[in-house]
C-alpha cells in the first residue's frame, strides 16, 4: 500500500527566509502524482504545486518549488522569501495514475509558523 | 469556471441524533466525489468516494454512510452518531480519472466541522 511520510509536524521560519518541508513516500507505481496543498487557518485545503512522476524537471509556482527525487521517493517542498501568510498546515499527497478511484493519500502535515 | 460547496460549516450535535453534510460541484459534468476526514493532529483519511450517480465506496467501516442522488451532489449521513464521529470533514472533487491522464488534483470544499456531545 502507498504510504506518505512527513517526519516534521513542527517547522519555523523568519519572515523572507527561506524553509524546506520534507516528504517521503512509498510506492510500487511508476507513474504518479505528487502535491503539496496548505490549509490555513480557514481550514480550506488550497494546491501549491503539483508534481507528475514521469518529468524529471522539478515543478515551481513563484515563490514555491519541489526537489523530487524519485529514486529516493523523496518530494520536498521549498518554499523562498516567507511571507506571514504562508502560516499554515502543509500537506504532502500521493496519487497514482492508473485506476478510477483518483484518491489522494497524505502526509499528516507540517505545521508552518513564519515570523515577523 | 468549477465551483465546490459544503454545508453547514459548523454543526453541534448530541450523541445518537442524525447527521447531514451536504456538497455540491458547478462548473463540471461527471465529477469524482470524495469525503474526507481530518481528525485533530492527523491528516486527511478518505471515508467514501463516488465515480457516478449510485455508485458509493467506502474506505473504511464507520458509523457513516455516503449517497449520491445526483451527479454533483454528495451526502455524508449517519443515523445515531458517536462521540468518535467528531472531526472535521471536508468534500472534494476531481476530474473523472478514467485512465487518461490529467493535472491529478483534488478540488477541496470548505469543510465542515462537527462536534458531537
Amino acid at each position: 500500500a502507498q504510504t506518505v511520510t512527513q517526519s516534521q509536524p513542527e517547522m519555523s521560519v523568519q519572515e523572507a527566509e527561506t524553509v524546506t518541508l520534507s516528504c517521503t513516500y512509498d510506492t510500487s507505481e511508476s507513474d504518479y502524482y505528487l502535491f503539496w496543498y496548505k490549509q490555513p487557518p480557514s481550514r480550506q485545503m488550497i494546491l501549491v504545486i503539483r508534481q507528475e512522476a514521469y518529468k524529471q524537471q522539478n515543478a515551481t509556482e513563484n515563490r514555491f518549488s519541489v526537489n523530487f527525487q524519485k529514486a529516493a521517493k523523496s518530494f520536498s517542498l521549498k518554499i523562498s522569501d516567507s511571507q506571514l501568510g504562508d502560516a499554515a498546515m502543509y500537506f504532502c499527497a500521493y496519487r497514482k495514475q492508473r485506476g478510477s478511484q483518483g484518491n489522494l493519500i497524505f502526509g499528516k502535515g507540517t505545521k508552518l509558523s513564519v515570523k515577523p | 469556471s468549477q465551483t465546490i460547496h459544503q454545508w453547514p460549516a459548523t454543526l453541534v450535535q448530541p450523541v445518537g441524533s442524525p447527521l447531514s453534510l451536504e456538497c455540491t460541484v458547478e462548473g463540471t459534468s461527471n465529477p469524482n466525489l470524495y469525503w474526507y476526514r481530518q481528525a485533530a493532529g492527523r491528516g486527511l483519511q478518505l471515508l467514501f468516494y463516488s465515480v457516478g450517480i449510485g455508485q458509493i465506496s467506502s474506505e473504511v467501516p464507520q458509523n457513516l454512510s455516503a449517497s449520491r442522488p445526483q451527479d454533483r451532489q454528495f451526502i455524508l449521513s449517519s443515523k445515531k452518531l458517536l462521540l468518535s464521529d467528531s472531526g472535521f470533514y471536508l468534500c472534494a472533487w476531481s476530474v473523472p480519472f478514467m485512465g487518461q491522464r490529467n493535472t491529478g488534483e483534488l478540488f477541496f470544499g470548505e469543510g465542515s466541522r462537527l462536534t458531537v456531545l
